[in-house]
């Protein structure tokens, strides 16, 4: 029969390469937002979140950016590794311990 | 060792049946979750415990009943399992609840299939 994939948006990048994975939030509420990385058979893991009041927040080879003005959220990787392959999601906080989830991204890294 | 475990890590069963997914956290914290993940990879939450006691439960069938004996532990039992249960269901946990963001920890999925 015919295989159904999983039409996940998806960033296909070089290494070396500098990778934007952009998301769009719906609640002007949220007080933060978070970006998780969630590689093949694992759980989400954490990568950087940035407060509501800011507009940049920097990491290791990470950088989130916060438009607030047209809901917008991207996260940056620098110098994209094989290893940062995986799926990325971005996720609204607006209290109550409530993460509401984007729709992911995958992100490949041709070596 | 560990942050957060689950058990089992798959588990396929018939429709109709019974199952139970179990949690643990080793990291002291208060607060715990379960999440499901379906097949588009949209990952939502189902339920949230703080101190043993449920905060959040969104619209989720009562087929579904979460259970936490201790702060550290927080199962689901889900029962008259049916296709559309099938998916990957994440545990979560984390320090504190409301307020500001308490960074959450995933434990690494249980893949459930529903025959």
């Amino acid at each position: 029969g015919e295989s159904v994939g999983l039409h996940l948006p998806t960033l296909s990048v070089q290494e070396g390469d500098n990778s934007i994975i952009n998301c769009a939030y719906s609640n002007s509420a949220s007080d933060y937002f978070i970006w998780y990385k969630q590689e093949s058979g694992k759980g989400p893991q954490f990568i950087i979140d940035i407060r509501s009041n800011m507009d940049k927040r920097q990491g290791q080879r990470v950088t989130v950016l916060l438009n607030k003005t047209v809901k917008h959220l991207s996260l940056q990787i620098a110098a994209t590794q094989p290893g940062d392959s995986a799926v990325y999601f971005c996720a609204e906080y607006s209290g109550y311990s409530t993460l509401t989830f984007g729709k992911g991204t995958m992100l490949l890294v041709s070596p | 060792d560990t942050a957060v475990s689950q058990t089992p890590k798959y588990l396929v069963t018939q429709m109709g049946n019974d199952k139970s997914i179990k949690c643990e956290q080793n990291l002291g914290h208060d607060t715990m979750y379960w999440y499901k993940q379906d097949s588009k990879k949209f990952l939502k939450i189902m339920f949230s415990y703080n101190n043993k006691e449920l905060i959040i439960n969104e619209t989720v069938p009562n087929r579904f009943s979460p259970k936490s004996p201790d702060k550290a532990h927080l199962n689901l039992h889900i029962n008259s399992l049916e296709l559309g249960d099938s998916a990957v269901y994440f545990c979560a946990s984390s320090q504190g609840f409301g307020g500001s963001y308490n960074e959450q920890f995933f434990g690494p999925g249980t893949r459930l299939t529903v025959l």
